[in-house]
């Protein structure tokens, strides 16, 4: 039952530091998708995918990458980290986008100092 | 761009209380709409989910319904207890994007 895992939970960055947050999902879900949430605002879409070997940028897109080179994995890749990305990070995935339910992972708490 | 409201942003309430949140769209081409419960420091747990096809879903004591044509959700928690709170949050699917917007949240304080 691990559904949607996260790593890690909480890193600090300097700034310039780079990093990747791993998310991966036992569902067999096509639609996987990545969100920054800052305090008290609402999630914003980063990068989603629709099936191995396709992704797309979201609203914030500036600043990371990602790949999927399975169904299972959807790493994000931060470069050259900035203050700025100092957020929780959500990973989701859905076996449908237009019907199906969001399942999220934990998240990943990242300061960029 | 779709813009996602939700009112009120906190809200305390003593126990036992029937509450009623809201989530409204700027751009009503919503088809299918999430709440989800997310406790701090976890993640966000679906609660709901409203199918193109469908007006409202129940589960326990929440309701949740949705009309398309005002871009409007609402979220009914009946005889809420301390163990309600959280911060609920709505995401309407837009077709044409393959993505879901969320609102930022209602913070719920049930209090015994």
């Amino acid at each position: 039952n691990a559904g949607v895992t996260q790593t890690p939970k909480f890193r600090i960055l300097k700034i310039g530091q780079s990093m990747t947050l791993q998310c991966a999902q036992d569902m067999n879900h096509n639609y996987m998708y990545w969100y920054r949430q800052d305090p008290g605002m609402g999630l914003k879409l980063i990068y989603y995918s629709v099936g191995a070997g396709i992704t797309d940028k979201g609203e914030v897109p500036n600043g990371y990458n990602v790949s999927r080179s399975t169904t299972e994995d959807f790493p994000l890749r931060l470069e050259l980290a900035a203050p700025s990305q100092t957020s929780v990070y959500f990973c989701a995935s859905s076996d449908s986008g237009s019907s199906g339910k969001l399942f999220f992972g934990s998240g990943t708490q990242l300061s960029v100092l | 761009k779709q813009e996602v409201t939700q009112i009120p942003a906190a809200l305390s309430v003593p126990e036992g209380e029937n509450l009623v949140l809201n989530c409204s769209f700027t751009d009503s081409a919503i088809y299918n709409l999430q709440w989800f419960r997310q406790d701090p420091g976890k993640g966000l747990t679906s609660l709901l989910l409203i199918q193109s096809s469908q007006r409202e879903q129940t589960s326990g004591r929440l309701n949740a319904s949705l009309d398309k044509s005002s871009g409007r959700s609402t979220l009914y928690i009946a005889a809420s207890q301390p163990g309600d709170s959280a911060t609920y949050l709505c995401a309407g699917y837009v077709y044409n994007f393959n993505k879901f917007y969320f609102g930022s949240g209602t913070k719920l304080n049930v209090k015994p």
